[in-house]
């Protein structure tokens, strides 16, 4: 079945550094891409995402790009500040011909940038 | 403008106890969602409900019962609660009737749930 695998965490970070958390999907169907950031005590917020091979998708500094050849949706940011502490989900949306549509999410990995 | 409120934002049960999580959405959307959250498995959906008068069931739905009250309205209900049951609990809502790349979900606070 449909799958998102996100690389564990903790990651952890000084403020300046460079951000990369792996994602990679299995899907049947046209899937588009998303991923979701959860701030302390909050839901989850959609921070950015694709709909289509080689689109990248930008919010807050935040970039990824949709690789289809390695079924991958990695999320990067240039510089971390410690106020993008939070877990970070990616998700899939699987669309079939016949109309039924599904959203999946991978487990979630916690960032904590230190000052 | 509040989005998706959910109440209670703490819950503590003993086991077989029952109780009822809400949720309302002032958005207008027409579906909405219960999912749960568990360490390392990110979010799985309990019952969704397409629009006003629809539910179905999602991914873990045994445990559980929904009623989805009026458009802005769909409530979560747990008849004998369990120690499985231990969990956070978000709603959510979205403009279209199914998941939808142009249509995100917008998510409550979360309940968290313990079942002693």
């Amino acid at each position: 079945g449909d799958s998102v695998t996100q690389m564990e965490g903790p990651v952890t970070l000084s403020e300046e550094a460079f951000l990369t958390i792996n994602c990679t999907y299995t899907a049947t169907g046209y899937p588009s891409l998303f991923w979701y950031v959860q701030y302390p005590g909050e839901g989850l917020q959609l921070l950015l995402k694709a709909t289509k091979a080689d689109d990248k998708g930008s919010n807050k500094g935040f970039e990824a790009t949709y690789r289809k050849e390695t079924t991958s949706f990695h999320l990067e940011k240039g510089s971390v500040q410690v106020s993008d502490s939070a877990v970070y989900f990616c998700a899939l949306i699987s669309v079939f011909s016949g109309g039924y549509n599904k959203l999946i999410f991978g487990a979630g990995t916690r960032l904590a940038v230190h000052p | 403008n509040a989005g998706v409120t959910q109440t209670p934002k703490f819950q503590v049960l003993k086991t077989g106890q029952s109780m009822t999580l809400q949720c309302a959405q002032d958005m207008n959307h027409n579906s909405m969602y219960w999912y749960r959250q568990d360490p390392g498995m990110g979010l799985r959906l309990i019952y969704y409900s397409a629009s006003e008068g629809t539910t179905d069931k999602g991914e873990v739905p045994n445990g559980y019962n929904v009623s989805r009250l009026n458009k802005r309205e769909f409530s979560l209900r747990l008849e004998s609660a369990a120690p499985s049951q231990t969990s956070v609990y978000f709603c959510a809502s979205s403009e279209a009737s199914r998941p939808d790349r142009g249509s995100p979900l917008h998510f409550g606070n979360g309940t968290r749930l313990t079942v002693t």
